[in-house]
């Protein structure tokens, strides 16, 4: 079936470092592609968007690939913060706006 | 502000007990969805609608049920046959026709059976 997985569960980085997180889907067909950040008992906060006929895309901090080639995303975020520290998943766009979520990757930021 | 609110943000549940979580958005969007989160995991769809008056199931639709009255509201009641429903829920609105149909969600809400 359709799935959406993340290759590493946690990741920790210094305070002004860069920040790369990976994802693996596994339907070529998905034309559509959201990283999601999620703190601590909230819901998931939208952080950039990809579609299928893009490599790259960039936003304030953030830059999300896409290789449909071997099917993977990554978000990097520039100059990491410890406001950054939350759980990120990437999430899938099915048909009517479902999504299908990875298990998410931890990112901690130490001062 | 537009948005999504859920409510209450944490819930007690007696075992064999129907409760029901509020969710409410004024985006206007068409679509709204019920997703379910366990602790160290991503996130699960319970049920979803695209219009009013319509629902269909998720993936774990068992034990659940909803309802779309109005375009604002998607109440999920969990029942007595969810026999396990210690989780976190979190309910989404989106536009999904649009060029930029990312779902927006609301705070969730922590249920917990005592």
């Amino acid at each position: 079936g359709e799935s959406v997985g993340l290759h590493l569960p946690t990741l920790s980085v210094q305070e002004g470092d860069n920040s790369i997180i990976n994802c693996a889907y596994s339907n070529s067909a998905s034309d559509y592609f959201i990283w999601y950040k999620q703190e601590s008992g909230k819901g998931p906060q939208f952080i950039i968007d990809i579609r299928s006929n893009m490599d790259k895309r960039q936003g304030q901090r953030v830059t999300v690939l896409l290789n449909k080639t071997v099917k993977h995303l990554s978000l990097q975020i520039a100059a990491t913060q410890p406001g950054d520290s939350a759980v990120y998943f990437c999430a899938e766009k099915g048909a009517w706006g479902k999504l299908t979520f990875g298990q998410g990757t931890i990112l901690t930021v130490h001062p | 502000d537009g948005g999504i609110t859920q409510s209450p943000k944490y819930l007690f549940r007696k075992e064999g007990q129907n409760v029901t979580l509020s969710c409410e958005q004024n985006l206007n969007h068409d679509a709204m969805y019920w997703y379910r989160q366990d602790p160290g995991q991503g996130l699960r769809l319970i049920y979803y609608s695209q219009i009013v008056n319509d629902f269909q199931k998720g993936d774990i639709a068992e034990g659940y049920s909803v309802s779309r009255e109005k375009k604002e509201s998607f109440p999920l009641t969990v029942t007595s046959a969810q026999k396990n429903p210690t989780a976190f829920y979190l309910c989404a609105s989106s536009n999904f026709r649009q060029n930029s149909p990312e779902a927006f969600f609301g705070q969730g809400t922590r249920l917990t059976v005592v």
